[in-house]
């Protein structure tokens, strides 16, 4: 199989707050990791790509600074929303790449700021 | 410029009512088209991978064809759980980023 889950699957912070989701691969190793948001009824924006050991690549348009990414292991990798604003409130998605450009996605994370 | 189009944007079906979603692409050597499932509030389900042209993939009441130019996503007697959007998705050229359709809001009436 390929199951890649997220947590926390809901969040409400407050504004200025930072709020941690983390993107496990639970039965594969996944070199490279992408991060995308999801406005209601749209398709999936990509807005970053983690790569295990190495900086995330984000998408243009993104403020890296806002939205930290550290992909620390094969099988995890994480998205800090600092200082968060109304604004950022997004489901939240990521993905595992796995062999031959597949990716397997976790089930989303909802984020409210308040 | 490499590019995802699906159609149609929506499509409502009676259970039992068979038909096909497209998705159309244009990229410089294609390294597979991935199909997913998404319902409401959730991340996107894997459900095929295809490779070349001429590939037909199923699963359940889902068949996935494959063409130089597109996709068909085929429904067979749909039942109403089948309601759900369907993505389809290439990777972008020289990398592992994807590129999206829009997708296809399907729903299935009882």
């Amino acid at each position: 199989g390929a199951v890649v889950s997220q947590h926390p699957s809901r969040v409400i912070c407050k504004s200025g707050t930072s709020v941690k989701i983390e993107c496990r691969s639970l039965d594969f190793q996944a070199t490279t990791m992408f991060w995308y948001r999801q406005f209601p009824k749209k398709s999936l924006m990509l807005m970053a790509t983690s790569n295990e050991g190495s900086k995330a690549t984000y998408e243009q348009g993104v403020e890296k600074d806002k939205f930290l990414i550290n992909h620390a292991s094969l099988t995890l990798s994480t998205l800090t929303v600092t200082s968060a604003h109304p604004e950022d409130s997004s489901f939240y998605i990521c993905s595992a790449g796995k062999r031959n450009y597949e990716q397997y996605f976790g089930p989303g994370t909802r984020l409210t700021v308040t | 410029e490499d590019q995802v189009t699906q159609s149609p944007e929506a499509l409502r079906l009676q259970e039992g009512e068979s038909s096909s979603l497209n998705c159309s692409y244009t990229v410089s050597g294609l390294r597979g088209l991935f199909w997913y499932r998404q319902d409401p509030g959730k991340g996107p389900e894997f459900l095929f991978t295809l490779y070349s042209a001429g590939e037909e993939k199923e699963k359940e009441r889902l068949k996935a064809t494959l063409t130089k130019k597109e996709s068909f996503l085929h429904i067979t007697a749909p039942k109403p759980e089948d309601s759900a959007t369907y993505l389809c998705a290439i990777p972008l050229s020289g990398t592992y980023k994807y590129i999206f359709g829009t997708g296809t809001r399907l729903k299935v009436l009882a």
